[in-house]
């Protein structure tokens, strides 16, 4: 069966800092991968698309970038946080073929 | 763009009363539509998708497409039915976003008893 699994469950980091949330599927592969977000009194936010290894779409500007490694392998990162890139995090994989996502447990990041 | 709205984010209802959690989505093509689910300390996860016209734990959901909107409904709500409901519209098989749902933000059920 498959798995998917992303740490760290919460991260409490300054503003200015670096970020760094991996996300790992099991048991599939070539899966499309994804990372959303969930901001305070908002709804899911499609934030990184990925269909392959190297391959990633950025649905919104944002300070935030993707990364595929490896082909179950999904990262996301900063170089330096804003106090807005607070909120819950939700890596999330799908069928090549099919709309029904699976998701992770989700990332809490609180931008201090 | 696609839009989804759910214009409740609260709904609170007694344990055996009717629910409806509304949704009303404006989509470019014909979207597939999805109701999303998060019961406390558990993930997200699909509850139902409308072309399979199924009913999972009680809920049914109908697509009207002349008043684009995906209600989720049950006749008799349990105090398991409380969680985070999320209807998403994506796009159909074979269109260039296949894949990415589009979330509204959510609406909150709780059945008291």
């Amino acid at each position: 069966s498959q798995t998917i699994h992303q740490w760290p469950a919460t991260l409490v980091q300054p503003v200015g800092s670096p970020l760094s949330l991996e996300c790992t599927v099991e048991g599939t592969s070539n899966p499309n991968l994804y990372w959303y977000r969930q901001a305070a009194g908002r709804g899911l936010q499609l934030l990184f698309y990925s269909v392959g290894i190297g391959q990633i779409s950025s649905e919104v500007p944002q300070n935030l970038s993707a990364s595929r490694p490896q082909d179950r392998q999904f990262i996301l990162s900063s170089k330096k946080l804003l106090l807005s890139d607070s909120g819950f995090y939700l890596c999330a994989w799908s069928w090549v073929v099919g709309n029904t996502i699976y998701f992770g447990e989700g990332s809490w990041l609180t931008v201090v | 763009a696609q839009r989804v709205t759910q214009p409740e984010k609260l709904l609170s209802v007694f344990k055996g009363a009717p629910v409806e959690l509304k949704c009303n989505y404006s989509y470019s093509g014909s979207p597939e539509l999805f109701w999303y689910v998060q019961y406390s300390r558990q993930r997200l996860q699909l509850l139902l998708r409308h072309i399979s016209r199924e009913s999972i734990k009680g809920f049914t959901a109908d697509l009207n497409k002349g008043e684009t909107s995906f209600h989720l409904k049950k006749p008799f709500a349990q105090e398991e039915d409380s969680a985070m409901y999320y209807c998403a519209p994506g796009e159909e098989a074979g269109g260039t976003s296949y894949g990415k749902l589009t979330f509204g933000q959510g609406t909150i059920l709780t059945v008291h008893p």
